[in-house]
């Protein structure tokens, strides 16, 4: 199972809006609605910030939306803030029942 | 609160097994998934397996078949990942996660790890 791909690196700046990516397979990501995303500072371990494509765990900002279109899920942050700098990780359930991550995107809050 | 407290640093020669234990404090611990992710120094999650504590079969990344066995104790509430034969690629921080919903909720099937562990350094070297 190869991960799914990401952009290494985006930015924007506080107040901007951006847009991740993460592009698989119809066996993972265009297979079901089970993509996920997590927020990793550093040091710390990852944080839920969106499941099952679009669902928003209780407590994590409305900022955060997820979408999905065939084999590309995407996570949108709104209003950006200096906070959200951190890396982001996508993740897929798989049509082997197993999982597979994507290889990580760095947001730079300019 | 659901937490998930792992167990200490290790450091392996290459060759030999590592164990790591997660064991869970609150709530309710067989019904939902704990997967094993692992990071290398300044690399991305990777998934190695998971498995659900009432039901006891793990299912794991082909790239760790024969490797890695994920294994629970219902009884400590503690979910296990042993690797052996390490190598240096080994090195890494090892983490367990719970998955966001219990096998039995009537919502389904929920992708999504909610707690993660502290995490495990694991270093490898002769």
């Amino acid at each position: 199972q190869s991960a799914l791909t990401q952009p290494a690196s985006v930015s924007g700046s506080p107040g901007q809006s951006i847009t991740i990516s993460c592009t698989g397979t119809s066996s993972d990501v265009g297979a079901y609605n089970h993509v996920s995303w997590y927020q990793q500072h550093p040091g710390k371990a990852p944080k839920l910030m969106i499941s099952d494509v679009s669902n928003r765990p209780s407590g994590v900002s409305n900022r955060f939306s997820g979408s999905k279109s065939g084999n590309t899920a995407s996570l949108t942050i709104s209003g950006l803030q200096v906070e959200d700098e951190a890396d982001y990780y996508c993740s897929s359930y798989t049509t082997s029942s197993t999982r597979v991550f994507g290889g990580g995107t760095k947001l730079t809050v300019l | 609160q659901v937490q998930l407290v792992q167990s200490g640093a290790e450091v392996k020669k290459p060759g030999s097994s590592v164990k790591v234990s997660c064991k869970a404090s609150g709530g309710t611990f067989s019904n939902y998934g704990i997967n094993w992710v692992r990071q290398a120094p300044g690399q991305g999650l990777e998934w190695m397996g998971g498995i659900i504590p009432i039901f006891g079969t793990a299912n794991n990344a082909q790239k760790f078949q024969g490797r890695v066995t994920i294994s629970t104790d219902e009884s400590t509430r503690t979910a296990y990942m042993e690797l052996t034969s390490l190598r240096s690629e080994d090195t890494a921080v090892y983490y367990c996660a719970r998955e966001a919903r219990s096998y039995y909720d009537s919502r389904g099937f929920s992708d999504g790890f909610d707690i993660w562990g502290q995490g495990t350094m694991v270093t490898v070297s002769s």
